[in-house]
């Protein structure tokens, strides 16, 4: 157990709904962040939070927004979904807000998203 | 815009049979190059740091090195539970590339008994 959770671990939904992923930080962990993980993109660097306030954005689509709650929870709400929205979806915690090499990522064991 | 290629794609051995993976990268301004092992329906569980070229980490069988354009993660006498997708990733310090990893596509090592 990393430490990092994620739910649900599997979702099922249809083109066109509203999903949302939640996450909750390893405790002491200030930063999340959003990654998605799919066969042919590999992992992809969605959207960085640090204490509340986006911190850095990645390729995140229009149709997906995320936030981060008071108690340092995150969640990341995908709508209009489309096929190629299936993917795995990891959370990451980190201590700090700066990216540097001793920014170590902390993964959570992902959230898998099938839409049909 | 950062890169990163591993090769190869997925690697087979058998048991004490040592290898190295390779992960060629272009970032702008190195901040640190990462290793992360990967198991299947699980997220990725961090390895090494690497910060400049010349320099060395080791962990039980795994040795992770680093030149200016690549790193190796050399497994030494390799066993089963070693098998593992194997994740590495950049930081770079410009411009679009800050506040986030780019990762390579990895490579899937199967050890086999």
């Amino acid at each position: 157990d990393s430490g990092v959770t994620q739910t649900p671990k599997h979702l099922i939904t249809a083109t066109g709904q509203r999903v949302t992923l939640r996450c909750s930080p390893r405790s002491g962990d200030l930063s999340v962040y959003w990654y998605q993980q799919s066969l042919d993109q590999g992992l992809q660097f969605l959207i960085q939070y640090y204490n509340g306030e986006e911190r850095a954005k990645g390729n995140i689509l229009e149709r997906f927004s995320a936030q981060q709650f008071p108690d340092l929870h995150s969640e990341l709400n995908l709508s209009s979904l489309e096929l190629g929205d299936s993917a795995l979806y990891f959370c990451a915690s980190s201590v700090y807000a700066d990216s540097s090499g001793a920014n170590v990522l902390t993964f959570g064991a992902g959230s898998r998203l099938t839409v049909l | 815009e950062d890169q990163v290629t591993q090769s190869p794609e997925a690697l087979r051995l058998q048991e004490g049979e040592s290898s190295s993976l390779n992960c060629s990268y272009t970032v702008s301004g190195l901040r640190g190059l990462f290793w992360y092992r990967q198991d299947p329906g699980k997220g990725p569980e961090f390895l090494f740091t690497l910060y400049s070229a010349g320099e060395e980490k080791e962990k039980e069988r795994l040795k992770a090195t680093l030149t200016k354009k690549e790193s190796f993660l050399h497994i030494t006498a390799p066993k089963p539970e070693d098998s593992a997708t194997y994740l590495c990733a950049v930081l770079g310090a410009g411009g679009t590339s800050y506040g986030k990893l780019t990762f390579g596509q990895g490579t899937i090592l199967t050890v086999h008994p």
